[in-house]
C-alpha cells in the first residue's frame, strides 16, 4: 500500500504567477483534501474532492482551484500568487474519514 | 464557533515525565476529535482519536480525555520520551454527512522531551 505522494516537495515564485502541486492519494482512497499549513500553525482546510467534484471549500479565495483524475490523483492550483500564499500545502487523502496526508510542498512566493 | 483552541503553545518536559496538551472548542456540532502529530519536514500523521460518547481512550503511553459538558478535551502523554519530541495539534469534524471531512485544527503545541 503506498501512501500520499505529493511534488514537488519544494518552489519559489515570484508575486503574480501560478502555481499547480500535485498530489496522488493512497491507494484506494477516493476522498482527497488540500490543507495549507503557514509556519507555526496548525493546517487551515482548503477544499476536498469526491469522485472528480469539489464537495467542500474553507475559506479561501476563488483564485484556488482544484482537479481530482479518475485515479483520485488532485491538482490544487493557485493563480496570482500574493507573499501570503507561502506556506506548506498537504495534501490528504481519505476514506472513512480518517485523513493520511503527504509530506506537503513548500512554496516560497517573492 | 468553527474554533479549536489550544495551549499551551510550547512544552518541555523530563525523559519519563507526563506531558499534558489542553483543547477547547465552541461549535457542538463536532463529533470526531482526533490528535495529529507532526514531525519536522513531515506531514501530520492521526495519532489517537475520540467521539464524545466517550470520556477517556488510551492507547499504549497516549491518553485522550474527553469533557463534553465543558468542551474540552487533552491528550496525556505518559512516560514522555525524547522520540516524541514534535508539534502535537487537536482537531474537531463535524457529522461527516454534513462536513464531508473537513478538519479544523489547533494552533499546535511544540513538544520537547529532553534526557
Amino acid at each position: 500500500e503506498t501512501g500520499v505522494t505529493q511534488s514537488p516537495t519544494h518552489l519559489i515564485k515570484t508575486r503574480g504567477q501560478q502555481v499547480t502541486l500535485r498530489c496522488s492519494s493512497q491507494s484506494g482512497h477516493n476522498t482527497v483534501s488540500w490543507y495549507q499549513q503557514a509556519l507555526g500553525q496548525g493546517p487551515q482546510f482548503i477544499f476536498q474532492y469526491y469522485r472528480e467534484e469539489e464537495n467542500g471549500r474553507g475559506n479561501f479565495p476563488p483564485r484556488f482551484s482544484g482537479l481530482q483524475f479518475p485515479n483520485y490523483s488532485s491538482e490544487l492550483n493557485v493563480n496570482a500568487l500574493e507573499l501570503d500564499d507561502s506556506a506548506l500545502y498537504l495534501c490528504a487523502s481519505s476514506v472513512y474519514g480518517e485523513l493520511f496526508f503527504g509530506e506537503g510542498s513548500r512554496l516560497t512566493v517573492l | 464557533q468553527q474554533q479549536v483552541k489550544q495551549s499551551p503553545q510550547s512544552l518541555i518536559v523530563q525523559k519519563g515525565g507526563i506531558s499534558i496538551i489542553n483543547c477547547a472548542y465552541e461549535n457542538t456540532a463536532f463529533d470526531y476529535f482526533p490528535w495529529y502529530q507532526q514531525f519536522p519536514g513531515k506531514g501530520p500523521a492521526l495519532l489517537i482519536a475520540i467521539r464524545p460518547d466517550v470520556s477517556e481512550k488510551k492507547e499504549g503511553r497516549f491518553t485522550i480525555s474527553f469533557n463534553k459538558s465543558a468542551k474540552q478535551f487533552s491528550l496525556h502523554i505518559m512516560d514522555s520520551q525524547p522520540g516524541d519530541s514534535a508539534t502535537y495539534f487537536c482537531a474537531a469534524r463535524a457529522n461527516r454527512k454534513t462536513s464531508y471531512d473537513k478538519v479544523i485544527f489547533g494552533p499546535g503545541t511544540s513538544l520537547s522531551v529532553i534526557p
